[in-house]
């Protein structure tokens, strides 16, 4: 089962600040890596899905990165909105039959208006 | 299109009783998922589906059980509810590795 840690655990900046976390995951038995974004009272929304070392992924001010040899994804928001605020979920994809996801924590990003 | 729809939106059962938590989804989605969600922990994986007829265990599969017999349909049983169960279910579904599409969650409070 692949340990997922996510840095940091929480994190507030201002109104147009860029920001960025982090994903770690173990290498090996790596199939897929998933980034959601969890807004409080809602449920979770897919934000990107990455398979290949290098991946770059962008939608709208958010992209992301992956570097599957050394275990790794970056997430970052340029020029945060209030409406960022939210619990950024990943989840790497075990290899395998039974593919099933493996959660982070979260880091939970607030923006102060 | 509704996506991923959960039944009851919430519930309070009383320690010892039963109850089924129902998941449908419209997008023709294989692999389904439970989860719950209790403050301080991520997203722990109860029971999931990868196809219809076809159920395993999770994490925390203790004190549930599942069925799926529709492809549309997966459900959660709790057959007798503990305080240990109070939590926020969720669940998704997903085109094999393609992203999972998340239900807007069962608020559970056992008593």
């Amino acid at each position: 089962i692949l340990n997922v840690e996510q840095s940091p655990q929480s994190l507030h900046v201002q109104e147009g600040d860029s920001t960025n976390f982090t994903c770690s995951f173990p290498s090996s038995n790596f199939y897929a890596l998933h980034w959601y974004r969890w807004e409080t009272a809602k449920s979770p929304e897919a934000l990107f899905v990455m398979t290949l070392n290098g991946d770059e992924k962008k939608k709208g001010r958010i992209s992301a990165t992956l570097n599957t040899k050394e275990g790794y994804s970056y997430l970052y928001i340029k020029g945060s909105q209030p409406e960022d605020s939210a619990t950024y979920l990943c989840a790497p994809l075990e290899a395998g039959n039974n593919r099933k996801l493996i959660w982070g924590l979260g880091t939970s990003l607030a923006v102060n208006p | 299109n509704a996506g991923v729809t959960q039944t009851p939106k919430f519930r309070v059962l009383k320690t010892g009783q039963s109850m089924t938590l129902l998941c449908a989804q419209d997008m023709n989605h294989e692999y389904m998922y439970w989860y719950r969600q209790d403050p301080g922990m991520g997203l722990r994986l109860i029971h999931y589906s990868v196809g219809e007829g076809t159920t395993a265990k999770g994490e925390v599969p203790d004190g549930y059980n599942v069925s799926r017999l529709k492809k549309q349909n997966f459900l959660l049983g709790l057959e007798s509810a503990a305080p240990s169960q109070t939590s926020v279910y969720f669940c998704a579904s997903s085109r094999g590795f393609m992203e999972a599409f998340f239900g807007q969650g069962t608020r559970l409070t056992v008593v």
